[in-house]
């Protein structure tokens, strides 16, 4: 298996503009996590889903975050309209059931100008 | 509340000497903790769990109910170590990985 694969690796695009990050999680995993990263502030959980449905999305961090999962197999966080601040790595995690443990993928640099 | 600290931000060892990094966890219940690596500009990965209770490229952790810690351990630290660790504790109640803010491990030749 591949693992988690995520595109595009970096993103580089201007404040305001909208950014679309993609996630294919390992197949047969049901549990599938989205994560920001910053030197600020660590690693934060913004959501995951089990089965295709967003079971916490409690560390979105406001209305322009959102996310989706339209099948197993695909996953997409948006951000529109993008600002400097959203500037981090932005990780994808999925795992078989969610107390299995989590694979991750390679990440996605995203730097708003 | 459920938490998971590493005092550490940095720390810096020279070859050869042994390496513990701090993880200490408040959570009302039995947890399952973790320890993730991401070596420069990589992807997170898994190291270990403590109920495998295994050693993984020679570390060790070990989960000390007492003390509340999870505190991973190396005697003799090599350079290919150098990376940023990250503790993690899973909630049975959402099976949420809650993360410490990482420590990043410094090997000096």
């Amino acid at each position: 298996d591949a693992g988690v694969i995520q595109s595009p690796r970096h993103e580089v695009t201007e404040m305001g503009q909208e950014v679309t990050l993609r996630c294919k999680p390992i197949s047969g995993h049901n549990s599938l996590f989205w994560y920001r990263q910053t030197m600020m502030r660590g690693l934060e959980l913004l959501i995951y889903f089990n089965n295709n449905v967003p079971i916490d999305d409690s560390g979105m961090p406001e209305d322009r975050f959102s996310a989706k999962m339209p099948n197993a197999s695909f996953s997409t966080l948006k951000i529109q309209p993008s600002e400097p601040r959203d500037s981090a790595v932005y990780f994808c995690a999925s795992s078989g059931q969610p107390n299995q443990p989590q694979h991750f993928g390679d990440g996605t640099r995203l730097s708003i100008l | 509340a459920q938490r998971v600290t590493q005092p550490e931000k940095l720390l810096s060892v020279f070859k050869g000497a042994p390496v513990e990094l701090k993880c200490n966890y408040s959570y009302s219940g039995s947890p399952e903790l973790f320890w993730y690596v991401q070596y420069s500009r990589q992807r997170l990965q898994l190291l270990l769990r403590h109920i495998s209770r295994e050693s993984i490229k020679g570390f060790t952790a070990d989960l000390n109910k007492g003390e509340t810690s999870f505190h991973l351990k190396k005697p003799f630290a090599q350079e290919e170590d150098s990376a940023m660790y990250y503790c993690a504790l899973r909630s049975y109640s959402n099976y949420q990985l809650i993360w410490g803010a990482g420590t990043k491990l410094i090997i000096k030749p």
